[in-house]
């Protein structure tokens, strides 16, 4: 069965203090790794995707990578603003042929100033 | 900017009623998809929708169903609600020929 799970289940950071959130997937045929960032009472907002292990991608403090197991989050000097839940999943496919994204539960950032 | 609207940001219904969930996207995309979002669980597929009049079951449809007549508008329906619907239901659509998703803002429901 597809799995992704994140790890730490929270983390609190003081402001300037970097850090990575973790999140391992047992995806059969992953066909991309997503990354979300979530107010509390808000929809999910994208942040990245990744398709093969090596690659990076940057936004502001964030960077995400990419293994054949896992991804991480790094996130750089962050602010109290990247206070949020960070959401990961992996696209596979279904016995109907489409797509669909299964999610890990998340990590909750709070930073403090 | 890609827009997901979702009809109510917060609803309160008594077991038993029906309910309809309604979501709007502004870019002309073809796969539309409903969640459910609980503490401990994260979110979950509901039903999702690769065309005008088309869907497919996701992981947990039991006690749902949906509705797309217009490729920018795709419902959730709760036949009869029952107290474990009480959740957090998130909207999201995208284009056929790009995996990303985009997600309305979401409509908390509690059913009494």
């Amino acid at each position: 069965e597809d799995q992704v799970t994140q790890s730490p289940e929270a983390l609190r950071l003081q402001e300037g203090e970097s850090s990575s959130l973790n999140c391992s997937y047992t995806v059969s045929g992953l066909r991309g790794l997503f990354w979300y960032r979530q107010d509390p009472g808000k929809g999910p907002e994208f942040l990245f995707t990744l398709y093969s292990a090596g690659e990076e991608k940057e936004k502001e403090r964030l960077k995400a990578t990419l293994t054949k197991k896992e991804s991480f989050l790094h996130i750089t000097a962050p602010k109290p603003e990247d206070s949020a839940t960070y959401l990961c999943a992996g696209s596979s496919f279904m016995n109907t042929g489409f797509q669909k994204l299964v999610f890990g539960t998340g990590t909750r950032l709070l930073v403090s100033p | 900017d890609v827009k997901v609207t979702q009809s109510s940001r917060y609803l309160v219904k008594r077991t038993g009623e029906k309910v309809f969930l309604e979501c709007v996207q502004d870019m002309d995309h073809e796969n539309m998809f409903w969640y459910r979002q609980d503490p401990g669980l994260g979110l979950r597929l509901i039903y999702f929708s690769y065309d005008v009049k088309m869907k497919e079951k996701g992981d947990i449809p039991e006690g749902y169903s949906v509705s797309r007549e217009k490729k920018e508008r795709f419902s959730l329906i709760l036949e009869s609600a029952s107290t474990n619907q009480t959740s957090m239901y998130l909207c999201a659509s995208r284009s056929r020929t790009d995996p990303d998703q985009y997600f309305g803002p979401g409509t908390r429901l509690t059913v009494t």
